[in-house]
């Protein structure tokens, strides 16, 4: 079982609409999860962090988090054309010799739609 | 917001020869800078965990000895790739996390490397 998982879609959402992005992840003792958006070509940048069970809003953008079903959640509204790229969850686990790390989930491609 | 800058963003290389990346926190110290790997479509591999003036942590699998990470500042790390082959042409990213904590590190550009 890989430590984060996303659905790699394709997703399409049409213009104006919520585009709803899902991630699992395996370690039930993970505090801090985070979503990034990437573009082609180019490395990814924070959107939002969440370390608490619930909602977290930040304009346009709802990260959403159950660790009991170990979910995290990242809810577009209004999605424009330049939200197209890919999303990338990301947990804070710790390597080998217990330092902090980022583990990646492998991404959504999401494709908003005029 | 904290910027990170990688450079180059692109380079190319003869098979045999070294490449060195560098990764500088512009704005912050970093105590921690982390050093990434990424194939076409697939997500962000962890290749080592850098510490000024200490020794990187290394993920499994990955070649220290093909990888050299450098530390030596607050506010720089380096990646040499050493003797280069096709099979190490990807897209390197670092990030750095800010000396005190917080939310999680900033990403550099990144560097697309190609070997001939």
């Amino acid at each position: 079982q890989k430590e984060v998982e996303q659905n790699s879609g394709p997703l399409s959402v049409p213009e104006g609409a919520i585009a709803s992005l899902n991630c699992t992840y395996s370690d039930r003792g993970s505090q801090s999860f985070f979503w990034y958006r990437q573009y082609s070509g180019k490395s990814p940048e924070l959107i939002m962090f969440i370390y608490s069970n619930g909602d977290k809003e930040d304009g346009r953008f709802t990260a959403q988090l159950n660790k009991a079903s170990q979910y995290v959640s990242l809810l577009i509204r209004d999605s424009q054309p330049s939200d197209s790229a890919t999303y990338l969850c990301a947990v804070r686990g710790f390597n080998g010799q217990g330092a902090q790390k980022l583990v990646f989930g492998q991404g959504t491609r999401l494709t908003i739609n005029p | 917001g904290a910027v990170v800058s990688q450079h180059p963003s692109r380079v190319i290389c003869k098979s045999g020869t070294s490449v060195k990346i560098e990764c500088r926190s512009l704005d912050f110290q970093a105590t921690t800078m982390f050093w990434y790997r990424q194939f076409p479509k697939k997500s962000l591999m962890l290749m080592a965990t850098s510490n000024e003036g200490s020794k990187a942590t290394y993920e499994q699998g990955v070649e220290k000895d093909k990888f050299l990470i450098n530390h030596a500042s607050l506010t720089l790390s380096t990646l040499t790739v050493t003797s280069a082959h096709p099979e190490d042409s990807s897209f390197y990213i670092c990030s750095a996390r800010a000396l005190q904590g917080g939310t999680e590190a900033f990403f550099g550009q990144g560097t697309r490397l190609t070997v001939v």
